[in-house]
């Protein structure tokens, strides 16, 4: 079945700097990748998604890229603020078959004033 | 509110008893999902609904958790004979299933169970 890894699992950067985490997918199927961004204490919240017949979507200050053939896809966020900070997850599904989606383990985002 | 509810949205209990949950989802929504998050993990997925039909259960799910989704509404979610290992937040997440579109999952808020 499919895995999804993330790294890092922790990160701490500046207010105003960018961030970059990078998850990796096992399953050539997949092909619906969304991001989810969890506070503590929350429900996960989605805050964008690709899908792999795209490379690269972008939302303000937060974008999403995909190599199929590597099988990753990372989050970029830029531009920090102090309320970007929480868990955020990546996912990998096969949409149009059954939809579950497969998370990684989640990175601990701290963004410092 | 319009979006995904559960409740209660904390049980605590002890070992052995029987804990249901409850799921009302987003009224649109065709799919169901629940899903099983411990600390410092992301969410696992446990079994899905489309309509009231349960298409999907993972491995994790024991015979101890079943689930229903009658009439296609709302959803439960029985833990039999808990076990502290079974200590963790439950979410249930909705989706509208239609060709072509993103599908996205809207999560609820959680029912965190504690098992003494």
């Amino acid at each position: 079945g499919e895995n999804v890894e993330q790294h890092p699992s922790t990160l701490s950067v500046q207010e105003g700097d960018s961030a970059v985490i990078k998850c990796t997918y096992s399953d050539s199927a997949s092909n619906y990748f969304p991001w989810y961004k969890q506070e503590l204490g929350k429900r996960p919240q989605l805050i964008i998604d690709i899908r792999s017949n795209v490379g690269e979507k972008k939302d303000q200050r937060i974008a999403v890229t995909l190599n199929k053939t590597a099988k990753h896809f990372s989050l970029h966020i830029t531009e920090t603020q102090p309320e970007d900070s929480a868990v955020y997850f990546c996912a990998a599904s096969i949409s149009g078959s059954q939809g579950n989606l497969i998370f990684g383990k989640g990175t601990k985002l701290s963004v410092k004033p | 509110d319009t979006g995904v509810s559960q409740d209660p949205r904390h049980k605590i209990t002890k070992r052995g008893q029987n804990v249901t949950f409850r799921c009302d989802p987003i009224s649109e929504h065709n799919r169901l999902y629940w899903y099983r998050q411990t600390l410092g993990q992301g969410p696992e997925f446990l079994t899905y609904f489309q309509n009231e039909a349960q298409l999907e259960k993972s491995r994790l799910l024991s015979d101890r958790f079943s689930a229903e989704r009658p009439k296609g509404s709302f959803s439960t979610l029985e833990i039999q004979r808990t076990e502290q290992g079974d200590s963790a937040m439950y979410l249930c997440a909705s989706s509208y299933r239609l060709a072509g579109n993103r599908e996205e999952q809207f999560f609820g808020p959680g029912t965190r169970l504690t098992v003494l």
